[in-house]
């Protein structure tokens, strides 16, 4: 079946502008996890959902970074005011239910940050 | 907090050598351990997981893994290397209290020379 996909697969933005990115993870998977890999690091986690909730945000750096998921399905990471430091790739993944239940990554998006 | 940490940066291995990647954990209970694989290109790929039972764990392309609770060290090890194996290897961990965030190391990045 299919995977989790995320789009666009690269955006490049100026400083200071909104952006959004979106995941749809795979069919019938209820955790969705988001995540941040800067260059040469592993990655970082910001925001984890159970259904429509959001269960954990601890990893979000700051108020500029908002995530939603409305309908349980897709979700769509929001950044505000950005930052070159924003420049990054943000990762997606979904896991069926439990703790136990492996985690399946998206591609990513590259976001670049001008 | 919990942390994850790969001593080695990068790793050079003769193809049909083996290979051993280390990973050290750090963290009070019995963790969730994973490793995952990222090719150039590629999304992030599960090779393995523990999360309790046999502490020799067999994952997908003939990579295991041994869960030490007493060095605290969970390294990621294949007999024969193949050329295909060259890509970045990520330890991961997380809590098992029900949320799965992980929490990767730094990475290992893996060359195969003919």
């Amino acid at each position: 079946g299919a995977g989790v996909s995320q789009t666009p697969s690269n955006k490049v933005t100026e400083k200071g502008k909104y952006v959004e990115l979106r995941c749809d993870p795979i069919s019938g998977h209820t955790a969705l996890y988001w995540y941040r890999q800067s260059l040469g690091q592993g990655p970082e986690f910001l925001i984890y959902f159970q259904g429509t909730g959001a269960a954990d945000d601890s990893g979000l750096p700051n108020d500029r970074f908002f995530a939603v998921r409305p309908e349980g399905s897709v979700s769509t990471l929001k950044i505000q005011r950005t930052e070159r430091g924003d420049s990054a790739v943000y990762l997606c993944a979904s896991s069926q239910n439990s703790w136990t239940d492996t985690q399946y990554f998206g591609p990513g998006t590259r976001l670049t940050v001008l | 907090a919990q942390s994850v940490t790969q001593p080695d940066i990068h790793i050079t291995v003769s193809e049909g050598a083996s290979l051993e990647l280390r990973c050290n954990y750090s963290y009070g209970a019995t963790p969730y351990l994973c490793w995952y694989v990222q090719s150039p290109g590629q999304g992030l790929q599960l090779l393995l997981k523990y999360f309790s039972g046999d502490t020799l764990v067999q994952g997908i392309k003939g990579f295991e893994a041994e869960f030490k609770r007493s060095q605290s060290s969970f390294n990621l090890r294949k007999p024969s290397v193949h050329w295909s194996d060259a890509a970045e290897y990520f330890c991961a961990v997380a809590p098992q209290t029900g949320a799965n965030n992980l929490f990767f190391g730094t990475g290992t990045r893996l060359t195969v020379i003919p």
